[in-house]
């Protein structure tokens, strides 16, 4: 079975500062792994998706993410914070061999940006 | 890019009433809708997952009397909570996909049952 762990509960960092949002998975199939971005009051948006392809994976926003097997991680960067960038990060594994799959989400990580 | 619209994004009902929470796909045709629920400050729970013109699957926990899904067209799905109580109150959030694409997400349903 597929499951996510985000380690970080909240991340806070200064404006302009390296964003780095930790993501484990497990999977026992080749995985399909994704970053959503929740504002408050709103659904998901995708940030990123690996779907077996290049392993370092651009998102948009300037994130990216690289899957690391030999790690089981996934984990969401960015080089530079931006105030807009403060919000709720999932990272999520689909159940099946396809992205259309239903999707495992992880705890999520409230990112805080300050000035 | 795809957009999933869900309405209406915020009800307020008393209880023993029942709701109805629309999912549209308004640029592609969605084979497959989800609906989520979330708590306040905890990540999303899938209820369940249904395909167009075929009966919904719920997860393991979630009433299928309380939480009726009709997907009826590749469109739309909606969600009916009926005889809505206080602990119904949540955030609905809906997601659609066609094969091989990843989740699009609407903006939820913040419903409160008085």
């Amino acid at each position: 079975a597929q499951s996510v762990t985000q380690l970080g509960s909240h991340v806070s960092v200064s404006e302009g500062a390296l964003v780095l949002l930790r993501c484990n998975y497990s999977s026992s199939v080749p995985p399909y792994l994704f970053w959503y971005v929740q504002y408050p009051n709103q659904g998901l948006q995708l940030l990123l998706k690996y779907t077996s392809a290049a392993t370092l994976v651009k998102g948009i926003n300037g994130f990216e993410a690289e899957f690391k097997k030999s790690e089981t991680s996934f984990h969401l960067t960015k080089p530079s914070a931006h105030m807009s960038d403060a919000a709720e990060y999932f990272c999520a594994v689909s159940d099946g061999g396809d992205s259309s799959y239903k999707l495992i989400f992880g705890s999520g990580t409230r990112l805080l940006v300050r000035p | 890019g795809a957009v999933v619209s869900q309405h209406p994004s915020w009800v307020i009902c008393k209880s023993g009433t029942s709701v109805k929470i629309e999912c549209r796909s308004l640029d592609f045709q969605a084979t497959t809708m989800f609906w989520y629920r979330q708590f306040p400050k905890q990540s999303l729970m899938l209820m369940a997952t249904s395909n167009e013109g075929s009966k919904a699957t719920y997860e393991q926990g979630v009433e299928k009397d309380k939480f009726l899904i009709n997907h009826a067209s590749l469109t739309l799905s909606t969600l009916t909570v009926t005889s809505a109580h206080p602990e119904d109150s949540s955030f609905y959030i809906c997601s659609a996909s066609s094969r091989g694409q990843p989740q699009h997400f609407g903006d939820g349903t913040r419903l409160s049952i008085l």
